[in-house]
């Protein structure tokens, strides 16, 4: 039973375009979200967060959306550079102090095209 | 400032034995994790430890086990391996307020 999902496993977009990755959730605990960015055989690397009291959070080319009635979150990368072609994942954390365990999607390739 | 490191990078073993993996967070940082990545299941989260405690545990056969240290520094123990079990094993420190910083992860081969 997965609790976090993102339904496209690739996503390719062209240069300068925006990027719309999609990322859907089940558990009602969740009230915490991360988007890490992979290549390979590395780890995850941090990009953006946003907690549940806000809709949006922006950190420069990197825009999250939060739709708690839908649990739906979005992250937009505006423009899109051939450097961010990676894979991305989702990640969700229950509330709570001491709550470590993030719940990953399994995650979205993106190709970004010269 | 050091980030997260683990070792070694890449392992084979044989199926039946057993296999530690070892995790040094960043400097200051209380809590280590283990997620393991398949292409299959993606990732997993393992278990938790802050101050030399297991807070959390995932949903993993009781071969995986995992210990801290006062030093903060971690090791994962995996016993009696599976092919199965080839994966890539990701550790991930946290401070307060400091969110989630990865290694780069042991590649785990079970042949």
């Amino acid at each position: 039973d997965q609790q976090v999902k993102q339904n496209s496993p690739s996503l390719s977009v062209q240069e300068g375009r925006i990027s719309i990755l999609n990322c859907d959730y089940t558990n009602s605990m969740f009230d915490y979200f991360l988007w890490y960015k992979k290549y390979p055989a590395e780890g995850p690397t941090f990009l953006i967060s946003i907690s549940s009291i806000k809709d949006k959070n922006e950190d420069g080319r990197f825009t999250v959306f939060l739709n708690k009635s839908a649990k739906h979150l979005s992250l937009h990368i505006v423009p899109s550079q051939p450097g961010d072609s990676a894979v991305y994942f989702c990640a969700a954390s229950p509330s709570g102090a001491g709550s470590y365990q993030l719940t990953f999607g399994k995650g979205t390739k993106l190709s970004v095209i010269p | 400032k050091a980030g997260v490191t683990q070792t070694p990078r890449y392992l084979i073993k044989t199926r039946g034995q057993q296999v530690t993996l070892s995790c040094s967070p960043i400097s200051g940082h209380r809590s280590v994790s283990w997620y393991q990545q398949t292409p299959g299941q993606g990732l997993q989260f393992l278990f938790e430890y802050f101050s030399e405690t297991q807070r959390n545990k995932g949903n993993f056969p009781g071969r995986f086990s995992g210990r801290q240290f006062s030093n903060s520094r971690s090791e994962m123990n995996v016993s009696t391996l599976e092919l199965g079990d080839s994966a890539l094993y990701l550790c991930a420190s946290s401070g307060t307020g400091a969110g989630y910083t990865f290694g780069s992860g042991t590649r785990l081969t079970v042949v």
